[in-house]
């Protein structure tokens, strides 16, 4: 079945330093892959997402590039702040068949916990 | 404002005894599900339904029921609880197409003594 590996944590960092979490993944066919963030005491909220291969996903400075030769989707930000402290979360979507009906699924990575200090 | 919410957010409770923890979103989403999320193991799918009285099994569906008869709510039942559900659960929902992009509840910590 599909399956998605997160480098473990948790990752500690000063603030502007950069940040690279890794993500791979194992999939048949061709997943949209997806990275979420839990910030603390919330639920998850889409990051950001990257559809097919070679795509670039962006948002609040995070971004991914879907390599599928490489089956990864690398998490990166230039410069984290404190407010970038959270769980953040790989993710891929695969489609699946019930009673006829094609439905997304997501797969998640067991989550990196990321800290930021001042 | 959308938005999914969920009750109660925290609950302590002892073996055996029926508890329903509640979900409701006000998106109008056909899609809904349940996770629990534990240290290491990341989000894992209790169950889901695509729409009203469609429900079927996630990943790890035992010791849970759910049920669907009204679109914006999806109850998760534990009838018998035990220790190993202690955990936070999540519940979501989506669009049917475009399942991926899934708006989370704040989530119900859950102990079981």
């Amino acid at each position: 079945g599909d399956s998605v590996t997160q480098m473990e944590g948790p990752v500690t960092l000063s603030e502007e330093a950069f940040l690279t979490i890794n993500c791979t993944y194992t999939a048949t066919g061709y997943p949209s892959l997806f990275w979420y963030v839990q910030y603390p005491g919330e639920g998850l909220q889409l990051l950001l997402k990257a559809t097919k291969a070679d795509d670039k996903g962006s948002n609040k400075g995070f971004e991914a590039t879907y390599r599928k030769e490489t089956t990864s989707f690398h998490l990166e930000k230039g410069s984290v702040q404190v407010s970038d402290s959270a769980v953040y979360f790989c993710a891929l979507y695969s489609i699946s068949n019930a009673g006829g009906t094609s439905y997304g699924k997501l797969t998640f990575g067991q989550g990196t916990i990321l800290t930021v200090h001042p | 404002e959308a938005q999914v919410t969920q009750n109660p957010r925290y609950l302590i409770t002892v073996t055996g005894k029926k508890l329903t923890v509640t979900c409701s979103q006000n998106m109008n989403h056909e899609y809904m599900s349940w996770y629990r999320q534990d240290p290491g193991l990341g989000l894992r799918q209790i169950y889901y339904s695509m729409n009203v009285e469609v429900t079927d099994k996630g990943d790890v569906p035992e010791g849970y029921k759910v049920s669907r008869k009204e679109k914006r709510n999806f109850p998760l039942i534990l009838e018998s609880p035990s220790p190993n559900q202690t955990s936070l659960y999540f519940c979501a929902s989506s669009y049917l197409r475009g399942a991926y992009e899934q708006y989370f509840g704040p989530g119900t910590r859950l102990t079981v003594t």
